[in-house]
């Protein structure tokens, strides 16, 4: 169980530019989910991937933002134009589909700064 | 909307004596009910799951209690120590979907 791996794990940009994130999930797992959180707060639900398929998506994540899981392993998280009060950590989480499925493994997130 | 409120200020006890951290929320009917730990500058970590139908569960020191009539979580950690020390999350999950709602958390200090 080599973990959830995150990348890069700090990013700072000027606003308005695009950036991209990755989550490479344990191998095993075929769900995998996009949490943002913020100073003091707990993590906020972005989206879920069973395999391939983007299966749920918050109201929150506006059109700026996009996530993908190409061939269901790794999965990339873009936002395009960022803006200041995009500035948070932004957590990568996996999970079995079948077995102990609720249980979510986290990364150590990648932490975002828009000046 | 639905809503959690954990105890939004730190908490600070004793080494070896039992903390216990609140999970209350509203407008809610989870499946299951889940605490993780969160230190600085790290993601969540996994400790226990609790079910709608289960009132209560252990795991070594901690045990969580689940009353869906109250729509609250006790959790304890008995004998603390000092390593225990961290940000405890509770979060909700329902039947037919895995958007998991997050509580703020509740910041437990363990003094020596």
């Amino acid at each position: 169980d080599t973990g959830v791996s995150q990348n890069p794990r700090h990013k700072i940009t000027k606003r308005g530019q695009n950036v991209t994130f990755r989550c490479d999930p344990i191998s095993e797992h075929n769900r995998l989910y996009w949490y943002r959180q913020t100073l003091g707060q707990g993590p906020e639900f972005l989206t879920y991937f069973q395999n391939e398929a983007q299966l749920e998506k918050s109201r929150l994540l506006s059109d700026r933002f996009s996530a993908e899981r190409p061939k269901g392993s790794f999965s990339t998280l873009e936002i395009q134009r960022t803006e200041q009060g995009d500035s948070a950590m932004y957590l990568c989480a996996s999970s079995f589909k079948d077995r102990e499925k609720e249980k979510l493994f986290f990364g150590s997130g990648t932490q975002l700064s828009v000046l | 909307s639905q809503k959690i409120e954990q105890n939004s200020e730190a908490l600070n006890i004793q080494e070896g004596k039992t903390a216990t951290l609140t999970c209350n929320y509203t407008n809610y009917s989870p499946a299951y009910l889940q605490w993780y730990r969160q230190d600085p500058g790290r993601g969540p970590v996994f400790l226990l799951l609790i079910r709608e139908n289960e009132k209560e569960k252990r795991k070594e020191r901690l045990k969580v209690t689940f009353d869906t009539t109250l729509k609250q979580s006790l959790f304890h950690i008995t004998a603390s120590q000092p390593a225990d020390s961290a940000t405890y999350l509770c979060a909700l999950g329902g039947s037919g979907t895995y958007k998991y709602i997050f509580g703020t958390g509740t910041r437990l200090k363990v003094l020596a």
